[in-house]
Formats: C-alpha cells, sequence, structure tokens
C-alpha cells in the first residue's frame, strides 16, 4: 500500500465550483505539505502543517484553504476555482528528523 | 532572488558520462538539502540528502554540499538512460522545504 495517498487522481471542474482536494498518510509523519507544480515553474509551497494544530501559510496561499482533520489527513480546498488554479497538486509529508519529505502521486486538477 | 536556484537545461550528457547538477540557496541557515527525481507526470522521489559540508555518495550518486558559498550539487557516474528526468534541488530551512525550479537532463545513448 502506498505510504501517501491523493483521491482524486484526476479532477476537471468548472470556474466557480469548490473542489477538495483530500490526502492520507501512513508514515506516521507530523509535517504535512501542499504544493502544486507548474510547467517551468517547480513545485510551489500553497500551505504547510507541523501538527493539528498547527497550520501555515506558503507563498501561494491566495485562493486556497486546507484543514488537517487529524495527524494522517490534510486536505485542500479552493473554495472558488478559477481557470489558472489549472495545476498537478502534489502532497507531502516529511520526517521532523530529517527533513526528508515524501510526496503522493498528485493529482491533476483541470478548471474550465 | 529565488530562495533556491536551479538551471533549468536541458542538459544532455553521453550515456556512461558524468552528469553534473548545480543548485544554490539564498537563505544562510538551511538545516538539510536533499535531491529529488521526478519522471514525466510522477511524483518526485528522494534520490539524496545531505546535511553536513563535503562529499555523499550512494552508488552512482555523490551529492556535495559547502555552506559557506550556499551552494550544493549532485553528480551521476556512469550516466544511463533512465536518468533522463527532471532533477529538484530541495532546501529545508527553520520550517518549510523549498524546490527549486528543476533541471531536465537527458541522457544520450
Amino acid at each position: 500500500d502506498a505510504d501517501v495517498t491523493q483521491t482524486p487522481r484526476n479532477r476537471i471542474t468548472k470556474t466557480g465550483k469548490r473542489i477538495m482536494l483530500e490526502c492520507s498518510q501512513t508514515k506516521g509523519h507530523d509535517r504535512m505539505y501542499w504544493y502544486r507544480q507548474d510547467p517551468g515553474l517547480g513545485l510551489r509551497l500553497i500551505y504547510y502543517s507541523f501538527d493539528v494544530k498547527d497550520i501555515n501559510k506558503g507563498e501561494i496561499s491566495d485562493g486556497y484553504s486546507v484543514s488537517r482533520q487529524a495527524q494522517a489527513k490534510f486536505s485542500l480546498s479552493l473554495e472558488s476555482a478559477i481557470p489558472n488554479q489549472t495545476a498537478l497538486y502534489f502532497c507531502a509529508t516529511s520526517d521532523l528528523s530529517q527533513g526528508r519529505a515524501f510526496f503522493g502521486p498528485g493529482t491533476r486538477l483541470t478548471v474550465l | 532572488q529565488k530562495e533556491v536556484e536551479q538551471n533549468s537545461g536541458p542538459l544532455s550528457v553521453p550515456e556512461g558520462a558524468i552528469a553534473s547538477l548545480n543548485c544554490t540557496y539564498s537563505d544562510r541557515v538551511s538545516q538539510s538539502f536533499f535531491w529529488y527525481r521526478q519522471y514525466s507526470g510522477k511524483s518526485p522521489e528522494l534520490i539524496m540528502s545531505i546535511y553536513s559540508n563535503g562529499d555523499k555518495e550512494d552508488g552512482r550518486f555523490t551529492a556535495q554540499l559547502n555552506k559557506a558559498s550556499q551552494y550544493v550539487s549532485l553528480l551521476i557516474r556512469d550516466s544511463q538512460p533512465s536518468d533522463s528526468a527532471t532533477y529538484l534541488c530541495a532546501v529545508q530551512g527553520n520550517e518549510k522545504l523549498t524546490f527549486g525550479t528543476g533541471t531536465r537532463l537527458t541522457i544520450i545513448p
């Protein structure tokens, strides 16, 4: 079984719709991250969380919100999707001791 | 100035040669450094981590860190076609993990 899972894997939606991307992990890590990847722009950090009560904005948090429902679950929401949020979204977890990040398989989101 | 900078490439290297990938970072308090490999459409995969100055070798891969120059590099010896991918440099500071934009590497048979 995969250590970091993301659902859905692909999603096509329309402008203005609310979308939730979910991430679950079985690695037991406290730290979880949401990144988006666009061609030529690399991985950009949206939000990160060090535990259930600690949520932090990344470099591109506008238009997104997150919820850390449990140590193992971290969800990303787009309250009102817009076309420039079309991207590949990755969830990641990392261990506190060495900081190594492990990624989920990604969610390809298309906003029409 | 970007926090983590990489040459986007593409970098083309003949099969069997050494591929050299470079990365610079701006935050002097950075503590941990990583190289990830990403195949097209797939998620990044950790291939090397380095935490102190000097070289760290793992099979055909060698990571080099110079904190004074704020520079980290990855050498791939005996390059294989399967090494063709985008290589992402990542830097861990006090809190967040920041990635460079990646270098696209192509190994030419």
